[in-house]
């Protein structure tokens, strides 16, 4: 069965700062799709960055950027330069076509940035 | 570009009731949409999967004579709560994929359904 970790329920990081947060996963599958959606106060589902398992170059969208570990099944995501609307619930989620187009998400890390 | 409505944004309603929630594929054809249900300060729990003109796939555990799902067309899926109860009450989330697996999915802002 296809599971998503993330350990830190809760992260902080100072305004302008860096702070990487974490996420494994656990698959039998060698072709699929792992992503970072962060959810606002706003409660809307924002896609931050995506990566492709097939892809061994690490997905960039200018801030934020993942260290993708297939060996390991770990996909962290740093956010540089952290800014005060950074702050939210993030959740990791992994796809696979086996699953029907299924996302599978984590229990989300809750992000507070510090001005 | 992807953008994904829902109506109404909240809703409150009477015990007995029934209650629909839409989903809108604004700028793309949608041939899957996904309708979550979301606690507080919980992750997002899948209740079912629908393909346009296909009958939905729920999860197990979710009653599909409670929550009528229908995809009639490429940029429209419904979500009704039938009979709604107190414990019905939550915040509904879809989502919709453009096309194949490997496309992400764009979700609704969600709708926030209060039963009393």
């Amino acid at each position: 069965a296809q599971t998503v970790t993330q350990s830190q329920p809760e992260m902080s990081v100072q305004e302008a700062e860096t702070v990487t947060l974490s996420c494994t996963y656990d698959t039998s599958e060698s072709d699929y799709y792992l992503f970072w959606y962060k959810q606002p106060p706003s409660r809307q589902m924002i896609l931050v960055i995506r990566q492709e398992a097939y892809k061994q170059q690490n997905a960039t969208e200018n801030r934020f950027s993942v260290n993708f570990q297939k060996a390991a099944k770990s996909f962290s995501l740093k956010i540089s330069d952290s800014q005060l609307g950074d702050a939210a619930m993030y959740f990791c989620a992994y796809r696979t076509p086996n699953t029907g187009n299924q996302f599978y998400f984590g229990t989300g890390t809750s992000l507070t940035v510090i001005p | 570009g992807a953008v994904v409505s829902q109506h109404p944004s909240r809703v409150i309603c009477k015990s007995g009731t029934s209650v629909k929630i839409e989903c809108r594929s604004l700028d793309f054809q949608a041939t899957t949409m996904f309708w979550y249900r979301q606690f507080p300060k919980q992750s997002l729990m899948l209740m079912a999967t629908s393909n346009e003109g296909s009958k939905a796939t729920y999860e197990q555990g979710v009653e599909k004579d409670k929550f009528l799902i229908n995809h009639a067309s490429l940029t429209l899926s419904t979500l009704t709560v039938t009979s709604a109860h107190p414990e019905d009450s939550s915040f509904y989330i879809c989502s919709a994929s453009m096309r194949g697996w490997a496309d992400t999915q764009y979700f609704g802002p969600g709708t926030r359904l209060t039963v009393l």
